[in-house]
């Protein structure tokens, strides 16, 4: 199975702040990659598909980029609402595998 | 609307069954795949399996953790995804969720189900 390697496993950011969370995977994955947002006690949300692409409806702030094994979400000027745990999920092949998450937490 | 709503949930001794249902509306259900995932209590995510659609054989991927002892199908006539869990193991105990992909395809999880917890516990 791929692994993901996601870091930092936590993070401690102000309201404004850029945050930059990267995802590792174990072997090239092209760029069949997503970013999800989970809050507290809901279900997982779609941010950015195929590594760069972002989901209708989420915010312009949030971006994502890479290829092959190095993959970053960019969350260009953090708001209240995005204190949350990111993962990133590979589909390049089975077993779908997730990083470990991100938390981000607020300073 | 897509809706997805997940029910069958509850506790469960260790060695036992359980079914879980999605229901699904908002969509042509048979044109899409459908997946499920879960979350142990204060752990991440993890993809459980999926079933495609009629249209790519309606064949099944598992994870290594759950092959063998855990079956996803379908019913496109009731618009419903089943996941039975067979010889159920403490490690079993986590929120399950069905989803939705954009596609069809099984890869990027547009729409989730609110979840239901199954709790494996003698």
């Amino acid at each position: 199975a791929i692994q993901m390697t996601q870091s930092p496993s936590s993070l401690s950011a102000s309201v404004g702040d850029r945050v930059t969370i990267t995802c590792r995977a174990s072997q090239g994955i092209r760029n069949d990659l997503g970013w999800y947002q989970q809050k507290p006690g809901k279900a997982p949300k779609l941010l950015i598909y195929a590594a760069s692409s972002l989901q209708s409806g989420v915010p312009s702030r949030f971006s994502g980029s890479g290829s092959g094994t190095d993959f970053t979400l960019t969350i260009s000027s953090l708001q209240p609402e995005d204190f949350a745990t990111y993962y990133c999920l590979q589909d390049y092949n089975y077993p779908l595998t997730f990083g470990q998450g991100t938390k981000v937490e607020i300073k | 609307e897509v809706q997805l709503v997940e029910s069958g949930g509850g506790l469960v001794q260790p060695g036992r069954s359980l079914r879980l249902s999605c229901t699904a509306s908002g969509f042509t259900f048979g044109d899409y795949a459908m997946s499920w995932f879960r979350q142990a209590p204060g752990k991440g995510l993890e993809w459980v399996g999926f079933i495609r659609s009629k249209a790519y054989g309606g064949t099944t991927e598992y994870a290594a953790s759950v092959k063998g002892r855990f079956t996803i199908s379908r019913d496109d006539s009731k618009s419903i995804a089943y996941l039975q869990m067979n010889s159920l193991k403490t490690e079993d105990t986590a929120v399950y969720y069905c989803t939705r992909d954009l596609w069809g395809y099984g890869d990027y999880f547009q729409h989730w189900g609110q979840g239901t917890l199954v709790t494996v516990s003698s």
